[in-house]
């Protein structure tokens, strides 16, 4: 199984541009998640999805952020516009069941200057 | 709300010796799934271990043990025969029925030859 797969690895921007990053869940896993981790917050959940419906975005920091699963298979976060304070290591996981560990990807290295 | 505590911001271990890295939790919850992940400096999160608040006997996978203390709220985390690729970031977390992992913040384990 290729896991979880996170594109792009690193970003840099710049203030106000917006910025896109994406995930593609295990095959046959039902949840999909968004994290962000920080030295300053560590790891924090953004939203987490079943079947494809967001469940809870209560971690989403503020309406910059926007998260959508068009299908089973591809999860967008997107930040619109961004701020340096974005500045963060961004993760996609998956799970096959309620309550079971999460598989991690590589992370997306965001920085925003 | 829950809460994952490691109170050991880094632990040294010479090659080939066991060590047992701290997590206590708290929650309300009757049901709930506890996780070791390891972070090596390449910055992915890999699962190693998962307790169910249900399950009786102590979760093993290969050199990993979970101390499962349930009365204590206590979940360590034993390596056993610890190898120079175990240097990473160590990080505890708790899942409830929301389906949102609270990871704490980690402990940082040096292995040396």
């Amino acid at each position: 199984d290729a896991g979880v797969i996170q594109s792009p690895r690193h970003e840099v921007t710049e203030m106000g541009q917006e910025v896109t990053l994406r995930c593609k869940p295990i095959s046959g896993h039902d949840y999909l998640f968004w994290y962000r981790q920080t030295m300053m917050r560590g790891l924090e959940l953004l939203i987490y999805f079943n079947n494809n419906v967001p469940i809870d975005d209560s971690g989403m920091p503020e309406d910059r952020f926007s998260a959508k699963m068009p299908n089973a298979s591809f999860s967008t976060l997107k930040i619109q516009p961004s701020e340096p304070r974005d500045s963060a290591v961004y993760f996609c996981a998956s799970s096959p069941e309620t309550g079971k560990e999460q598989y991690f990807g590589p992370g997306t290295r965001l920085t925003v200057t | 709300a829950q809460k994952i505590t490691q109170t050991q911001p880094g632990m040294f271990v010479q090659e080939k010796e066991a060590v047992t890295l701290d997590c206590t939790y708290d929650t309300s919850d009757q049901s709930y799934g506890l996780f070791w992940y390891k972070q090596p400096s390449s910055g992915e999160m890999i699962f190693l271990i998962y307790q169910g608040s249900y399950d009786e006997q102590n979760a093993t996978e290969g050199r990993y043990s979970l101390n499962f203390q349930k009365a204590r709220k206590s979940a360590n985390l034993v390596i056993s025969a610890s190898q120079l690729g175990d240097s990473a970031m160590y990080f505890c977390a708790i899942i409830t029925g929301f389906q949102k992992l609270v990871f704490g913040t980690g402990t940082r384990l040096l292995v040396s030859p």
